[in-house]
């Protein structure tokens, strides 16, 4: 069954602080995995894109990394800010079937001052 | 480039009446536009794919009858909740992807959202 499971469910960090949040999916065949990040009452947001080739990936503090043996991804972020508080989504796309989405349950993170 | 907009960005309509959500890309083409539906902590779930000028595809377990699609030009695609009843209400996200995103990427570009309440 093609599955993305995130953890944590939740996470709470101070300001300033690092936090990795871990995904590991059984999709495929593997297209790309992809980090979003949704903040309460919008749209997702692209923040990564990775193919399996891709080890890591970087966009401001957001670091991405997969290991496509492991089927494993992670999310850094980095010295965190208020504005980082959202749900970060880990979605893998399957080759076939259109590029179909799986999303995963997201991380909920909420930074404090 | 690659903006996606909804309209109207929250909406409140009385059981048994029909609502239209707009999903417009603003500065591509989509040849290929998704609904999706979010129930509050969770994540997102497709509802169907539309590609232009052809009939959606539905998920299993979403009513065609209820959730009409249409996709009628390259730049926008419209769902229309039909006789929306309270257990419709939610969050309803689009998302659209063009014709020259190929390759391993192949991304999808997501609208801001349409918030639904059926009282």
């Amino acid at each position: 069954k093609n599955q993305v499971e995130q953890s944590p469910q939740s996470l709470i960090i101070l300001e300033g602080k690092n936090c990795t949040l871990q995904c590991n999916y059984t999709v495929s065949p593997f297209s790309n995995l992809r980090w979003y990040k949704q903040d309460t009452g919008r749209g997702p947001v692209s923040l990564t894109i990775m193919t399996f080739s891709e080890n890591t990936k970087s966009n401001g503090r957001y670091t991405a990394t997969l290991d496509a043996d492991t089927k494993q991804s992670s999310l850094h972020i980095t010295a965190s800010q208020l504005s980082d508080s959202a749900s970060y989504i880990c979605v893998v796309s399957r080759e076939a079937a259109g590029n179909k989405l799986t999303f995963g349950g997201g991380t909920r993170v909420l930074v404090k001052p | 480039g690659a903006v996606v907009s909804q309209h109207p960005s929250r909406v409140i309509c009385k059981s048994g009446t029909s609502v239209k959500i707009e999903c417009r890309s603003l500065d591509f083409q989509a040849t290929t536009m998704f609904w999706y539906r979010q129930f509050p902590k969770q994540s997102l779930m497709l509802m169907a794919t539309s590609n232009e000028g052809s009939k959606a595809t539905y998920e299993q377990g979403v009513e065609k009858d209820k959730f009409l699609i249409n996709h009628a030009s390259l730049t926008l695609s419209t769902l229309t909740v039909t006789s929306a009843h309270p257990e419709d209400s939610s969050f309803y996200i689009c998302s659209a992807r063009g014709p020259h995103v190929e390759g391993p990427y192949n991304e999808q570009f997501f609208g801001p959202g349409t918030r639904l309440t059926v009282l």
